[in-house]
């Protein structure tokens, strides 16, 4: 157990669904990030909450929605992707502090057809 | 902004010999210095992590070693384990965000 709980594990979805991520950290954090990982890649920070604030948007596309609705929670919602979307989304959380750890959630491994 | 580059990409050592991974980084700011461990299917752990005012930190097998001025940081692993196999990555923390290198795959052959 990571502390930080994502679902689902494996996502299969066509380019015109919408499907939803979620992650949720019970350490008592007050940031939330997304990340995607491509293969042999950086990580790549996609979204950054604090206080349940937006407080980073990486040039990410507008198919890519992050919703925070308190600490403990945060989502992912995804519409139209592309073939090229595929790829593990990490959710992480820390104190805030531009110095603390990120704790990372197991993952979801998204597969856009 | 920051750019975190890693060596090796992949790396093959034998049960018993040490691993050594190297981490170069570009923003003189930066003064925070994780390493995450990811195994298969899991995502990245917290090994070490070293600050910028100190030059190396140990935890049993594990070593990290900071050298500010050359702007490069090193995770040393000690008499590795078929355990120790993993992606290893390295990461910087500077005025923005956090940001990571491109990862290890260590095999630790028994």
């Amino acid at each position: 157990e990571t502390g930080v709980t994502q679902t689902p594990r494996h996502l299969v979805m066509g380019m015109t669904n919408k499907k939803s991520l979620k992650c949720e950290q019970h350490l008592g954090h007050n940031a939330m990030y997304w990340y995607k990982q491509s293969a042999k890649k950086p990580l790549e920070l996609m979204f950054v909450y604090s206080l349940e604030e937006r407080v980073e948007n990486n040039s990410v596309p507008s198919r890519f929605s992050p919703e925070c609705p308190n600490s403990s929670h945060l989502f992912l919602h995804l519409h139209t992707l592309q073939p090229e979307d595929s790829a593990l989304y990490l959710c992480a959380s820390s104190q805030g502090d531009r110095n603390s750890p990120l704790h990372f959630g197991n993952g979801t491994r998204l597969t856009v057809t | 902004g920051e750019n975190v580059e890693q060596h090796p990409s992949t790396l093959s050592v034998q049960e018993g010999d040490s691993a050594v991974i190297k981490c170069t980084y570009s923003d003189s700011a930066s003064n925070y210095f994780p390493w995450y461990k990811q195994e298969l299917g899991k995502g990245p752990q917290l090994i070490i992590d070293i600050r910028s005012n100190v030059g190396e930190k140990k935890d049993q097998r594990i070593a990290v070693t900071l050298n500010k001025t050359a702007k490069h940081f090193s995770l040393h692993i000690t008499e590795t384990q078929p355990e120790d196999s993993a992606v290893y990555f390295c990461a910087a923390l500077g005025n923005n965000d956090m940001r990571f290198g491109a990862g290890t795959r260590l095999t630790v052959k028994p």
